[in-house]
């Protein structure tokens, strides 16, 4: 059974600061998800990945295969970055079922 | 951009009453999937759908619910009769092509059991 961990729980940043959320995982992934959630409740994918980087405006992710780790790094953040960052690993054997963390709730000041 | 739809946003039944969320999925994805979020709780996998048949689903779906694909555009989950623990939010997703594409999520229906 894979198990995700996120660190930190909760992250408060000023504007404009590099902000690192971290996601670790106990069993071998195929793939590994970033997503966002908003305080209304809806989610939106960021990154799927399965090795090395991937950006996409101020949003890079990085995943660790040997070190089973990713990070999500979010550059000069803005406070509509403001939200709980969830990843969600896939693997297991399972070609279907995506293990999700606890979260990350995110909060950028102005 | 398309988008997944899922309705209605809020549902508020009685303990026993059975209900059923809607969602259609995006027009050209094949992969169908179910979570839900219990208040201040991880989001759990409840059911993946793909080719008419259920592809996996979690221990947590059990025989109280379904899912169904009725007319080829929607795709419903049903809880025969709701308990007070099936107070949750649930998502629902599509992917073009199982979990090696991205998954895009609707808004979600909360459902609150009285």
């Amino acid at each position: 059974k894979n198990e995700v961990e996120q660190s930190p729980q909760n992250l408060t940043a000023q504007e404009g600061e590099f902000i690192t959320i971290n996601c670790s995982y106990s069993v071998g992934i195929s793939a590994l998800h970033w997503l966002q959630q908003h305080p209304g409740g809806g989610i939106v994918s960021l990154f799927m990945l399965s090795s090395g980087k991937k950006k996409h405006g101020r949003l890079i992710a990085t995943i660790n295969i040997q070190e089973k780790h990713s990070s999500l790094h979010i550059t000069a953040s803005h406070p509509r970055d403001s939200a709980v960052y969830i990843c969600a690993a896939r693997g297991g054997g399972s070609n279907y079922k995506l293990t999700f963390g606890k979260g990350t709730l995110l909060t950028v000041n102005p | 951009e398309p988008e997944v739809t899922q309705t209605p946003s809020h549902q508020v039944t009685q303990m026993g009453q059975e209900v059923i969320l809607r969602c259609v999925p995006i027009s050209n994805h094949l992969y169908f999937y179910w979570y839900r979020q219990i208040l201040g709780q991880k989001v759990e996998f409840l059911v993946s759908f793909y080719n008419n048949e259920i592809s996996e689903k979690s221990e947590i779906f059990d025989d109280q619910f379904s899912v169904e694909r009725p007319d080829g555009s929607n795709f419903t989950l049903k809880i025969r009769s709701t308990k007070l623990e099936d107070s949750a939010m649930y998502f629902c997703a599509s992917s073009v092509q199982g979990l090696g594409s991205p998954l895009h999520f609707g808004n979600g229906t909360r459902l609150t059991v009285t």
